[in-house]
Parts: C-alpha cells; sequence; structure tokens
C-alpha cells in the first residue's frame, strides 16, 4: 500500500509556466520532506515541512503543509529548463523507523 | 561540510557475484538508512540502523542481502549470489535521531548485474 500518492507522475511544460505537484495521504505526518533528484543521483532535499498550514518558499518554488498535515504542495512559478528532474515527497510512517517516498513527479521543461 | 558518501558509485558484476557496497554517513548522524531505486520508480526503504541496531527491515531485503554498521559510523551492504533483477541503485541516507527527521541522501551506487 503506497501511502504517498503524488500527482501528476508525468508533467512536461514549457519556460515560463506554472505548476504544482501534489503529495496525499490518508495518514498524518509530524513532517514531510520534497527532494528533487536527477538521473543517476541521490535525492537532494528541497525542503522540509512541519506545521500545518505552514509555507515556505525557496526562490521560485512555494511549498505548503495541508492544516492537518495529511497533504502538500509544490508549485514552481515561471519554471526554466533548470528544474526538470524527479520531484519527491517523502515522510515518517507513524509509529516506524521507516522513512517512505511518494510515487515521484517527472517534471520536464522545455526551451 | 561532508555529505553522506557511498562507494563505489558504479559496479558492474556477473550474476552470482557477491558485491559490497560501502557508506560514510555525516558524521553527526546516528541513524542511517539503505533504499533501493530502479529506474522511473521512488527510492524502497531496505533497512534502517539507529547507531549499530539494525531496527528495521524491509521484505525486500532477501536473505542474500546483509547489512552492517559495525561500530556506528559507516555501514556496508552486502548482497551475495546476485541476480539480474538485483540491478538498482543502492542508496544511503543518514539522519539525526531527533524532529523532524529529514534525512539526506548519498550520491547512490549503481549496480549492474550481467
Amino acid at each position: 500500500t503506497q501511502l504517498l500518492e503524488q500527482s501528476p507522475q508525468f508533467l512536461s511544460i514549457q519556460e515560463g509556466e506554472n505548476l504544482t505537484v501534489y503529495c496525499n495521504s490518508s495518514s498524518v505526518f509530524s513532517s514531510l520532506q520534497w527532494y528533487r533528484q536527477e538521473p543517476g543521483e541521490g535525492p537532494v532535499l528541497l525542503v522540509t515541512v512541519v506545521t500545518g498550514g505552514e509555507v515556505k518558499k525557496l526562490k521560485r518554488l512555494t511549498f505548503q503543509f495541508g492544516d492537518a498535515r495529511k497533504d502538500s504542495s509544490l508549485h514552481i512559478t515561471a519554471a526554466q529548463p533548470g528544474d526538470t528532474g524527479l520531484y519527491l515527497c517523502a515522510a515518517t510512517v507513524s509509529g516506524t523507523y521507516k522513512y517512505i517516498f511518494g510515487t515521484g513527479t517527472r517534471l520536464k521543461v522545455l526551451a | 561540510d561532508t555529505g553522506v558518501s557511498q562507494d563505489p558509485r558504479h559496479k558492474i558484476t556477473k550474476r552470482g557475484q557477491n558485491v559490497t557496497f560501502r557508506c560514510d554517513p555525516i558524521s553527526e548522524h546516528n541513524r542511517l538508512y539503505w533504499y533501493r531505486q530502479t529506474l522511473g520508480q521512488g527510492p524502497e526503504f531496505l533497512t534502517y540502523f539507529q547507531n549499530e541496531a539494525q531496527l528495521e527491515k524491509s521484505r525486500l531485503l532477501s536473505d542474500r542481502f546483509s547489512a552492517e554498521r559495525p561500530k556506528g559510523s559507516f555501514s556496508t551492504l552486502e548482497i551475495q549470489r546476485t541476480e539480474q533483477g538485483d540491478s538498482a541503485m543502492y542508496l544511503c541516507a543518514s539522519s539525526l535521531a531527533q524532529k523532524p527527521y529529514t534525512i539526506y541522501f548519498g550520491e547512490g551506487s549503481w549496480l549492474t548485474v550481467v
């Protein structure tokens, strides 16, 4: 059972467009992380969100943690080709030591 | 600032051979994780250590796989009698044992079994 569902799975957009990626679960998490991964490399941490309703900004990226801490979104403004990659949300399963990943969103930004 | 380092980065081996990967976590991190990732998929949890104790293992970790962290610092992941299905990237990660438990990944070790 996949506890973290991401949508969309694939996204191909033109440079300059905006986009939003969603990470949803029926479970409550104490924190949630977003990573970006490029081919052949390990995931690189973008942000950690902890408080329900929290919004964090990282340049053109805006991350939001749902009020109930069950879901999160990543919004990219004016996407650039350098934003291309696999975006992953991740969180610790309550009551375990497992740190699980979402299904991933593969983004391609065309110049 | 030294991140998580993994060695080797790439390994090609013949089916049936044994391979070992090493992971050096961030120095003050006492939690260490191993993941496996295949093309197009997100990382799948394999096992977890807190200090030298292996506290959780996934059912993905068959009896051909063994992981150790003998002194609570570096860790090794050994795969015995490799099969073609073992071809994947093996990722190591580490974290502090305190909230928000954010984990940091190494660059991964690519395994190709031919």
